[in-house]
């Protein structure tokens, strides 16, 4: 099973919106709508960010969205802000009974 | 509230084995799978494997089929993940994660433990 495939680095002003970018096939991100993403901090353990393709867990700011299109999954960063600068990675859930995670992206403030 | 406490960081030779804790507080233990999830140094992350420990079903990944076991023990609340035959690129941070056995989502993470494997 092969990662899903993410831009290595985005990079927005305070304020502004991103939108970071999941591929995967019809045998993960595609047939399933069980795509999660986490926010990873230097030296820190991920932590969720959304879930099911668009559910926020409780906590989290509604500035961070979800959605999917096809084999691709979004995560969308609005009004952004300095403690967004993180590692995000997105994750699905597989025909083969696994998950498989993204390659990551380095999200800078400017 | 939900905490995942994770053994300390380890130094192994190659070829030695690693046995990674994972301690659970603060919700049903058997509600809930444990998941292991692996991040090299610099890289990204990588799913190794889930355990339900109501029942001690197993899924791994692949590529370390023959190579890790993973197991619970319900009376302490522990999940464990062993590791064996240990090479250099299996140095990395592992996570064990929760997963609701009805949901496909890992919504609280451990803390990490550094395994290092050098001669």
């Amino acid at each position: 099973q092969s990662a899903l495939t993410q831009p290595a680095s985005v990079s927005g002003s305070p304020g502004q919106s991103i939108t970071i970018s999941c591929t995967g096939t019809s045998s993960d991100v595609g047939v399933y709508n069980y795509v999660s993403w986490f926010q990873q901090h230097p030296g820190k353990a991920p932590k969720l960010m959304i879930y099911d393709v668009s559910n926020r867990p409780s906590g989290v700011s509604n500035r961070f969205s979800g959605s999917k299109s096809g084999n691709t999954a979004s995560l969308t960063i609005s009004g952004l802000q300095a403690e967004d600068e993180a590692d995000y990675y997105c994750s699905s859930y597989t025909s083969s009974s696994i998950w498989v995670f993204g390659g990551g992206t380095k999200l800078t403030v400017l | 509230q939900v905490q995942l406490v994770q053994s300390g960081a380890e130094v192994k030779k190659p070829g030695a084995s690693v046995k990674v804790s994972c301690k659970a507080s603060g919700y049903t233990f058997t509600n809930y799978g444990i998941n292991w999830v692996r991040q090299a140094p610099g890289q990204g992350l990588e799913w190794m494997g889930w355990i339900n420990p109501y029942n001690g079903n197993r899924n791994y990944a692949q590529n370390l089929q023959g190579r890790v076991t993973m197991t619970t023990d319900t009376s302490t609340r522990i999940a464990y993940m062993e590791l064996r035959s240990l090479r250099s690129d299996d140095t990395a941070v592992y996570y064990c994660a929760k997963q609701w056995l009805s949901g496909y989502y890992f919504d609280y993470w451990g803390q990490g433990t550094l395994v290092t494997v050098s001669s």
